[in-house]
């Protein structure tokens, strides 16, 4: 499978700051890629959709102005959580598609814990 | 927003007994993947099924799919400890995965 990673791997941050993740894809070019949030004990809700060099589509019910995504090249997402209160708290995981396959690949994850 | 439903929601079983669990979905879909996730980390992708395919096996699993019921079952036989794991459906359809709300199965030594 492919090799994608993501940094941090957990966070600890104060309410009102602002938290950025990375998600790399280490061995192909994703022109897609995919953020999801997952509460504790709940399942993976998909929050935003980018394509590389595109503006991100957001879910419905996922703030834009909150949750900024960027995707300025085919190996590196980045997803910053912006004014970080403690409902935020969750694992995050990006999930970069390769295109030659169509198949989804998933981060490792990050667990953001605001205070 | 959530495609799938999953049931049961949570599973408890012996171990070497079979455990099955049931994902329901509501659109056309290109395909349904399942996944494990041992708590707290991250996704383990074990299988994957067109909407072709009407049943799948790998090692100790099999899915089936039923595209008219719009169902997917996910059998594991001869179940051991390290099966204990939350496990999701998702289901691929205009290019992105959409997750079912899982079933966490525990697996009694």
């Amino acid at each position: 499978g492919a090799v994608v990673s993501q940094h941090p791997s957990w966070v600890i941050c104060k309410s009102g700051t602002s938290v950025k993740i990375e998600c790399r894809s280490l061995d192909f070019q994703a022109t897609t890629m995919f953020w999801y949030r997952q509460f504790p004990k709940q399942s993976l809700m998909l929050m935003a959709t980018s394509n590389e060099g595109s503006k991100a589509t957001y879910e419905q019910g996922v703030e834009k102005d909150k949750f900024l995504i960027n995707h300025a090249s085919l190996t590196l997402s980045t997803l910053t959580v912006t004014s970080a209160h403690p409902e935020d708290s969750s694992f995050y995981i990006c999930s970069p598609r390769r295109p030659s396959t169509d198949t989804q690949y998933f981060g490792p994850g990050t667990r953001l814990t605001v205070l | 927003s959530q495609q799938g439903e999953e049931d049961p929601q949570a599973l408890s079983i012996q171990e070497g007994e079979n455990a099955t669990m049931n994902c329901s979905y509501k659109t056309s879909i290109n395909n349904l993947q399942w996944y494990r996730q041992n708590s707290g980390r991250g996704l383990v992708h074990l299988i994957l099924i067109r909407s072709n395919e009407r049943e799948k096996h790998s090692g100790r699993l099999r899915v089936t799919l039923d595209t008219s019921k719009k169902s997917s079952s996910l059998l594991i036989t001869a179940s051991r400890a390290a099966d204990t794991a939350s496990y999701f459906c998702a289901t691929e359809g205009a290019q992105k995965l959409v997750f079912g709300q899982g079933t966490r199965l525990t697996i009694n030594p």
